[in-house]
């Protein structure tokens, strides 16, 4: 079983829709999650970073950590065609630690 | 000029060839690594580096070196390349000791497509 898991997609969904996207993870010492977007022939860039449980909005995203259920997810409200790329979440047991990725969910927003 | 630069862009190179792939940063980070994507597997770690004269092995570093020349290069090696090196490899930057808000995360650079046949 890999440490963390994600859907691959890809996702196809039109303009305007909520998007969930989902990682699980195995390792409950995890603590420090990120969102990473990472557009075609891109290297991934930081989206969003939460500490521990709850949830962290910035703009049409919104993270969530459920820390009891070994979950987290990325919510993007009012999804444009620029949005469309591969999504990476990532986390770490300790500050400092180096990060675990996911595999991806590709994503596509059809106008 | 980007953060994180990475050469080549691309690469073809034959089985058994040695190759080498730089990385420069301008972020001023003392952690630099390497990661290799593949589709399905998502980021590997190969390589890291907290300083100069600190170098650890990531998950797959078997078949890889490295070379931390400065702080601001950090290079991957594949001593005799195989068909299944081929992928998509990334450096990329942290400083692991500033605030948690977007500062920790990693800056990574473009990429470098390498494809061995």
């Amino acid at each position: 079983q890999k440490e963390v898991e994600q859907d691959p997609g890809p996702l196809s969904v039109p303009e305007g829709a909520i998007v969930s996207l989902n990682c699980t993870y195995s390792n409950s010492a995890f603590q420090y999650f990120m969102w990473y977007r990472q557009y075609s022939r891109k290297g991934p860039e930081l989206l969003m970073y939460t500490y521990s449980s709850g949830n962290k909005e910035d703009g049409r995203f919104t993270a969530q950590v459920d820390k009891s259920s070994k979950y987290i997810s990325l919510f993007i409200r009012d999804s444009q065609p620029s949005d469309s790329a591969t999504y990476l979440c990532a986390m770490s047991r300790d500050y400092g630690q180096n990060f675990v990725f996911g595999p991806g969910t590709r994503l596509s927003v059809l106008p | 000029d980007a953060d994180v630069t990475q050469t080549p862009r691309n690469r073809i190179t034959k089985t058994g060839k040695r190759i080498m792939l730089e990385c420069s940063q301008t972020k001023g980070h003392d952690r630099m690594y390497w990661y290799r994507q593949d589709p399905g597997l998502g980021l590997r770690l190969i390589y890291y580096s907290f300083d100069v004269k600190d170098i650890n092995k990531g998950e797959i570093s078997d078949g890889y070196s490295v070379s931390r020349q400065a702080q601001a290069k950090f290079s991957l090696s594949l001593e005799s390349a195989i068909p299944n090196q081929t992928a998509l490899y990334f450096c990329a930057t942290s400083d692991g000791y500033r605030g948690l808000e977007g500062l920790y995360g990693y800056t990574f650079g473009s990429g470098t497509r390498l494809t061995v046949v």
